[in-house]
């Protein structure tokens, strides 16, 4: 079946960095891809939807110029945190979806800022 | 209101019951659904997919009702590893996918 990558598994940086985290989809071309955060004990939340070629769509809430996503390939989109602080802490996972099939989730990141 | 709803529980129930989760979805042109399970601290994983007719897959029995825009999953027997987050996603288009909250479920020995 169709795999979706995502590396980091875990990443630990001091307050200030930025953290660049890759979803890849492995076996298949995604135009689209979704980018969502989790804290501990609550439920997934879509943060933006990652376009091929085009700017990323960001839900309400969330800061694009905090959350950078680059989706320079149709196997490639990237999140990168910027100057991250002790509450960006949480788990991001990515997901991608071929056409007419489920969605598939990368493994996720655990993002700790210390 | 939101895309799809769910009712977040948490489901305790004993070893052995039988536990049915409903989810709703508010746009007509939705056209694909699912079920994932998402394990404490992990990504989340597809259960089973959900089609017209109902389906099943073992202890699991999931279906669909267009009419009234809701989807369903019956687990009966629960097992102790049954106790997980269920969530429902449902699909439009080529690549739009909208998940449930999830609904948390607990089997108790």
């Amino acid at each position: 079946g169709a795999v979706v990558s995502q590396h980091p598994s875990w990443v630990i940086c001091k307050s200030g960095t930025s953290v660049k985290i890759e979803c890849r989809s492995l076996d298949f071309q995604a135009t689209t891809m979704f980018w969502y955060r989790q804290f501990p004990k609550q439920s997934l939340m879509l943060m933006a939807t990652s376009n091929e070629g085009s700017k990323a769509t960001y839900e309400q809430g969330v800061e694009k110029d905090k959350f950078l996503i680059n989706h320079a390939s149709l196997t490639l989109s990237t999140l990168t945190v910027t100057s991250a602080h002790p509450e960006d802490s949480s788990f991001y996972i990515c997901s991608a979806s071929p056409q007419n099939t489920e969605a598939f989730f990368g493994q996720g990141t655990r993002l700790t800022v210390v | 209101r939101k895309e799809v709803e769910q009712d977040p529980g948490p489901f305790n129930v004993p070893e052995g019951a039988t536990v049915a989760f409903n989810c709703t979805y508010s746009n007509s042109a939705s056209q694909s659904f699912f079920w994932y399970r998402q394990d404490c601290r992990k990504e989340p994983k597809l259960l089973m997919s959900v089609y017209s007719s109902g389906n099943e897959d073992g202890r699991f029995t999931a279906q669909l009702n267009r009419a009234s825009q809701y989807i369903s999953l019956l687990i009966r027997d629960s097992k102790l590893s049954d106790s997980a987050t269920y969530l429902c996603v449902v699909k439009r288009g080529y690549q739009k996918v909208t998940f449930g909250t999830g609904t948390k479920l607990q089997v108790i020995p």
